[in-house]
């Protein structure tokens, strides 16, 4: 099966100026996550999906980054304006998890990522 | 702040040597995970062990699960120079809803 893509792979502005990334995860599932990982640090949950539906939004800096999932497949994450503490990799994941379901596990299948860097 | 802390935060070890990597975590989980990212990567799920249960095997790997220490460990057995990565852990908590929360990571190297 086709895994999550992500586009563009690298991408450089300065700051103030607005990058989209975009996500098509594996086909069927229902559930989408984007993560920001600094260098050298561990993934942090940004916005997670269920469908076209905002599950978990807690983490997203909604002053400057927006997310949408129009029909529930995929997504893009955008950023405006950057700063300069932006700069780190956009990781997209998708799962089969639902959250109305009582059986499976979270279980993620990552995208090789977009990384971001701001001058 | 993260959930899980694992230690230690770099290990170099010889090809053929095992390689422990444990984690540490807060609050009462659902179950645990770990994923390897090689460089410039996405993350590759490993294993998952759930809170109800100790230990789980697969292949070279074994992971053990500690709920009264609130710890895990990630136990590579016979390692090869393509098991060079980093490793995290992640968990899903009880009260968290279905958020996979991250650690910072061990980076290991296996020289040849």
């Amino acid at each position: 099966e086709a895994g999550v893509a992500q586009s563009p792979r690298y991408k450089i502005i300065e700051k103030r100026q607005s990058v989209a990334f975009w996500c098509n995860p594996i086909s069927g599932h229902a559930t989408l996550y984007w993560y920001q990982q600094i260098l050298g640090q561990g993934p942090k949950l940004l916005i997670q999906f269920q469908n076209n539906g905002v599950v978990d939004d807690s983490q997203l800096p909604k002053d400057r980054f927006s997310a949408e999932r129009l029909k529930g497949v995929d997504s893009t994450l955008k950023i405006q304006p950057a700063k300069l503490e932006d700069s780190a990799v956009y990781l997209c994941a998708s799962s089969t998890f639902r959250r109305s379901g009582r059986s499976g596990a979270n279980v993620l299948t990552f995208g090789a990522g977009s990384r971001l860097t701001v001058l | 702040s993260q959930q899980g802390e694992e230690d230690p935060q770099a290990l170099s070890i010889q090809e053929g040597e095992n390689a422990t990597m444990n984690c540490s975590y807060k609050t009462s989980i659902n179950n645990l995970q770990w994923y390897r990212q090689n460089s410039g990567r996405g993350l590759v799920h490993l294993i998952l062990i759930r809170s109800n249960e100790r230990e789980k095997h697969s292949g070279r790997l074994r992971v053990t699960l500690d709920t009264s220490k609130k710890s895990s460990s990630l136990l590579i057995t016979a390692s090869r120079a393509a098991d060079t990565a980093s490793y995290f852990c992640a968990t899903v908590g009880e009260t968290s809803g279905s958020r996979l929360t991250f650690g910072e990571g061990t980076q290991l190297t296996v020289n040849p």
